[in-house]
């Protein structure tokens, strides 16, 4: 099955700073990559996406680029705010099994 | 409507006690899925509806009963829980399951359940 790997776990950035986070999958069958926002004892919120045909996608500050060769994606977020403090998820959907792998996430800080 | 509801926001159950957790969403999706989520993880897949019908049971204990009475409603009975299935479980919908243009789940805001 797919096996998504997320990295950094934590990651503290200034605010005004940018924060990348990565992510690999191993299914070469996977063509819909998710990015989820989870604050603190809330829903995690999808905020953006891309799939296997695009290589990058941006809205506003926040962008996603994707390697298909290499099996990579992820996350950019410029100028960082407080409120972009969370957990943040990365997930593949495979087209052959269809399910939903996430990463183990990571846990962004940004100081005011 | 563009949310996903779920009852109750808070469970308490003794290891004995039978309760269900209910999820509703009045988006037109013909997915839905219920998610475990323990402290400090991702949401982990347990079940996935399709048209009503279950397409998914990721291996899960059937002390989890799953029920999708109709196309906007998605319950799930619990009975002889253990503390160890203390987690958020998360409901969410998407359009479709298995059809390319439409992945998008939404969350619902999920149920804090302790087994004591």
């Amino acid at each position: 099955g797919e096996n998504v790997e997320q990295h950094p776990s934590t990651l503290s950035v200034q605010e005004g700073d940018s924060a990348v986070i990565k992510c690999t999958y191993s299914d070469s069958a996977s063509n819909y990559f998710p990015w989820y926002k989870q604050e603190l004892g809330k829903r995690p919120q999808l905020i953006i996406d891309i799939r296997s045909n695009v290589g990058e996608k941006k809205d506003q500050r926040i962008a996603v680029t994707l390697n298909k060769t290499a099996k990579h994606f992820s996350l950019h977020i410029t100028e960082t705010q407080p409120e972009d403090s969370a957990v943040y998820f990365c997930a593949a959907r495979s087209s052959i099994g269809q399910k939903v792998t996430f990463g183990t996430g990571t846990k962004l800080q940004v100081i005011p | 409507d563009t949310e996903v509801t779920q009852t109750p926001k808070h469970l308490v159950m003794g290891m004995t006690n039978k309760k269900s957790l209910k999820c509703e969403q009045h988006m037109g999706h013909r997915a839905m899925y219920w998610y475990k989520q323990k402290a400090k993880k991702p949401p982990e897949l347990m079940f996935v509806y399709s048209y009503e019908k279950l397409s998914i049971n990721e291996s899960v204990p059937s002390r989890f009963s799953p029920e999708c009475p109709n196309s906007s409603l998605l319950n799930l009975h619990l009975h002889a829980l253990q503390p160890e299935d203390s987690a958020l479980y998360l409901c969410a919908s998407s359009q479709r399951w298995g059809e390319s243009s439409t992945y998008e789940q939404y969350f619902g805001p999920g149920t804090r359940l302790t087994v004591t």
